[in-house]
């Protein structure tokens, strides 16, 4: 069935450190792929989306890519701030038949000063 | 601005109680959805709608009921048979059928057992 699939967590850094946090996903059709991040006490904000194959999602410096060769949606950031700290969820929606949303379990980031 | 508003921010229950969260939209979107997320957890869905006045059970419905008898309303009741609802809720809204649209959640609403 569709799934997601998120390192796990907590992953510590510090400031100005480079950021990976790995999202593989299993779906039928042809998903699109988000991510959301989720600070402390609120709820999730979308950060970046793609849409299809070898599309590049960004926002706020966190970049993302769809390879489809290998099932994939690596979020990455070149420099982490402090204010990064939070939990980041990787997600797919497809409709295939029925329209599905799925959520991975998220990767919680604590960057330090 | 349009967006979600879930309320109240923090709940208390008591053992027996049935409590109602309330979520409303101003995104004219159709879908709406709750979610329960658990410390350190992922998300876990409860139920959605795609429509006014139609709903259907997530994966975890036992022990919650909602209704959507407006468009921009869809509140979730946390029943006395709910034997653990300790948790943070979430809803969220989008536009369903096109699967590039992201879904807008609101802030949640924190429930807690006395």
């Amino acid at each position: 069935g569709d799934s997601v699939t998120q390192m796990e967590g907590p992953v510590t850094l510090s400031e100005e450190a480079f950021l990976t946090i790995n999202c593989t996903y299993t779906a039928t059709g042809y998903p699109s792929l988000f991510w959301y991040v989720q600070y402390p006490g609120e709820g999730l904000q979308l950060l970046l989306k793609a849409t299809k194959a070898d599309d590049k999602g960004s926002n706020k410096g966190f970049e993302a890519t769809y390879r489809k060769e290998t099932t994939s949606f690596h979020l990455e950031k070149g420099s982490v701030q402090v204010s990064d700290s939070a939990v980041y969820f990787c997600a797919l929606s497809v409709t295939s038949g029925t329209y599905k949303y799925i959520f991975g379990t998220g990767t919680r980031l604590k960057v330090l000063a | 601005d349009g967006g979600i508003t879930q309320s109240p921010k923090y709940l208390f229950r008591k053992e027996g109680q049935n409590v109602t969260l309330s979520c409303e939209q101003n995104l004219n979107h159709d879908a709406m959805y709750w979610y329960r997320q658990d410390p350190g957890q992922g998300l876990r869905l409860i139920y959605y709608s795609q429509i006014v006045n139609d709903f259907q059970k997530g994966d975890i419905a036992e022990g919650y009921s909602v209704s959507r008898e407006k468009k921009e309303s869809f509140p979730l009741t946390v029943t006395s048979a709910q034997k653990n609802p300790t948790a943070f809720y979430l809803c969220a809204s989008n536009t369903p059928g096109w699967s590039n649209q992201p879904q807008h959640f609101g802030d949640g609403t924190r429930l807690s057992i006395l």
